[in-house]
């Protein structure tokens, strides 16, 4: 057990739907970040929020959104699902302001999303 | 350009051989350097990182790594290798831009183990 948990496990949903992620950071940890991994993208760095406010962007689409909460979990909304959107979600936390020789990832074990 | 490139996409070793996973990057500066794992339906776990000092570093279940700056490379190696190494391998970099550090994974190296 990594610390980070992840909800769900699994989900399968239709196109055009919304679903929500969430993600709760190890103790101590005040960054979260998120990923997707999909086979044909690889693992992709989506976006990082710290004590509740976005750090760092990435490849995210405008279709998927994310905050972070007083209590530092973490969602991301990911909404008008399309079949491509189908992947595992990762979140990971880390204790400081981003990633670094001293700042490492933890990661959680992901959500799938399945859209049919 | 900042990249990070697995060449081998699928490495298959016997039980007991010895392995190296490479990893190259592309990066102006001193990056830092991590190996990540991957076993089936897991998340992703640390196995070393590099970000100053000795070239050479260890790291869990036996695995070790070398950073050499002069061929921008971070090979993992294991001299004899487990069943239970069969997993997914990634190298990640962490690169600065616009004020920000962000960790890119390269494209993974899936590992299988004949008995």
């Amino acid at each position: 057990d990594s610390g980070v948990t992840q909800t769900p496990k699994h989900l399968i949903t239709a196109t055009g739907q919304r679903v929500t992620l969430r993600c709760s950071p190890r103790s101590g940890d005040l960054s979260v970040y998120w990923y997707q991994q999909s086979l044909d993208q690889g693992l992709q760095f989506l976006i990082q929020y710290y004590n509740g406010e976005e750090r760092a962007k990435g490849n995210i689409l405008e279709r998927f959104s994310a905050q972070q909460f007083p209590d530092l979990h973490s969602e991301l909304n990911l909404s008008s699902l399309e079949l491509g959107d189908s992947a595992l979600y990762f979140c990971a936390s880390s204790e400081g302001t981003g990633p670094s020789g001293a700042n490492v990832l933890t990661f959680g074990a992901g959500s799938r999303l399945t859209v049919l | 350009a900042q990249s990070v490139t697995q060449p081998d996409i699928h490495i298959t070793v016997s039980e007991g051989a010895s392995l190296e996973l490479r990893c190259n990057y592309s990066y102006g500066a001193t990056p830092y350097l991590f190996w990540y794992v991957q076993s089936p339906g897991q998340g992703l776990q640390l196995l070393l990182k590099y970000f100053s000092g000795d070239t050479l570093v260890q790291g869990i279940k036996g695995f070790e790594a070398e950073f050499k700056r002069s061929q921008s490379s971070f090979n993992l190696r294991k001299p004899s290798v487990h069943w239970s190494d069969a997993a997914e391998y990634f190298c990640a970099v962490v690169f600065g831009s616009g004020g920000y550090n962000k960790l890119i994974f390269g494209a993974g190296t899936r590992l299988a183990v004949h008995p």
